[in-house]
C-alpha cells in the first residue's frame, strides 16, 4: 500500500497565529513530498516540492517565510503556516513519492484551513 | 503551461449511463494521470498514461491519450452513484530532480443520479 495521513484533517485559528500541518507516509518511505493548496472548485496548485534533509524548492508566487516546509524524516514533511490571514484560509494537500522518477504521486486527504 | 483542462465542467448524468471527460494541455509530457476527488477530500490515483501509449483500461475506465492532438479522455462506463466526484487530468513532465509532478486543472464535477 501507499497511505498518506495529514493532521489536523481541520483546524480554526485566529488572524495572526501559526498553523503546522504535518503530512506523513505510513507505509512507506518518501524521497518526496509536495505541497499543495486548493481554493474551492479550484485545482491543486503546487506550494512546494521537499527532499528528506534539504530545503524546499518552492513555486513562484509562493512565499517561503509565509509557507515554512520541513522535511524532517522519510516519513515526515511539515507545512507551518505563519501568521496566517483569512486569505490563506484554503484546503491544503500534501502528497508523496516513493522514490526519485517515480511517476505516482500519493495524495494524503488534506487540511481545512479556516482563519478568522 | 502544461496545466490540463478538463472539459465539460460539470457533467450530470442517471446511473448507468456513460460519463466522458476530456482533456487538453499545451505542452510535451511523459505522462497524464487521472485523479478523483471526493468533496473536501483528498486525490485517488485512477490510472496513468504514458505518452507512447494511445488507450489504457483499469475496470471501468478507460482513457485514451492522442499526443498530436495534446488531448485524454476519461470514460467511465455503466456509472454508478457512487462515481459521483470531481475528476482531474494532470499532464507530468519530469523535473529537474527526476521527480514528475503533476499540474491540475479544475476538473470535471461528475454527478451521478440514482
Amino acid at each position: 500500500g501507499a497511505v498518506v495521513s495529514q493532521h489536523p484533517s481541520r483546524v480554526i485559528c485566529k488572524s495572526g497565529t501559526s498553523v503546522k500541518i504535518e503530512c506523513r507516509s505510513l507505509d512507506f518511505q518518501a524521497t518526496t513530498m509536495f505541497w499543495y493548496r486548493q481554493f474551492p472548485k479550484q485545482s491543486l496548485m503546487l506550494m512546494a516540492t521537499s527532499n528528506e534533509g534539504s530545503k524546499a524548492t518552492y513555486e513562484q508566487g509562493v512565499e517561503k517565510d509565509k509557507f515554512l516546509i520541513n522535511h524532517a524524516s522519510l516519513t515526515l514533511s511539515t507545512l507551518t503556516v505563519t501568521s496566517a490571514h483569512p486569505e490563506d484560509s484554503s484546503f491544503y494537500i500534501c502528497s508523496a513519492s516513493k522514490k526519485v522518477a517515480e511517476e505516482t504521486q500519493y495524495f494524503g486527504p488534506g487540511t481545512r484551513l479556516l482563519v478568522l | 503551461s502544461q496545466q490540463g483542462e478538463e472539459d465539460p465542467q460539470a457533467l450530470s448524468i442517471q446511473e448507468g449511463e456513460n460519463a466522458t471527460m476530456n482533456c487538453s494541455y499545451k505542452t510535451s509530457i511523459n505522462n497524464l494521470q487521472w485523479y478523483r476527488q471526493n468533496s473536501g477530500r483528498g486525490l485517488v490515483h485512477l490510472i496513468l498514461i504514458r505518452s507512447n501509449e494511445r488507450e489504457k483500461h483499469s475496470g471501468r475506465l478507460r482513457v485514451t491519450l492522442d499526443t498530436s492532438k495534446k488531448s485524454s479522455s476519461l470514460l467511465i462506463t455503466a456509472s454508478r452513484a457512487a462515481d459521483t466526484a470531481s475528476y482531474f487530468c494532470a499532464p507530468c513532465l519530469s523535473a529537474s530532480g527526476g521527480s514528475y509532478i503533476p499540474t491540475f486543472g479544475r476538473g470535471t464535477s461528475l454527478i451521478v443520479h440514482p
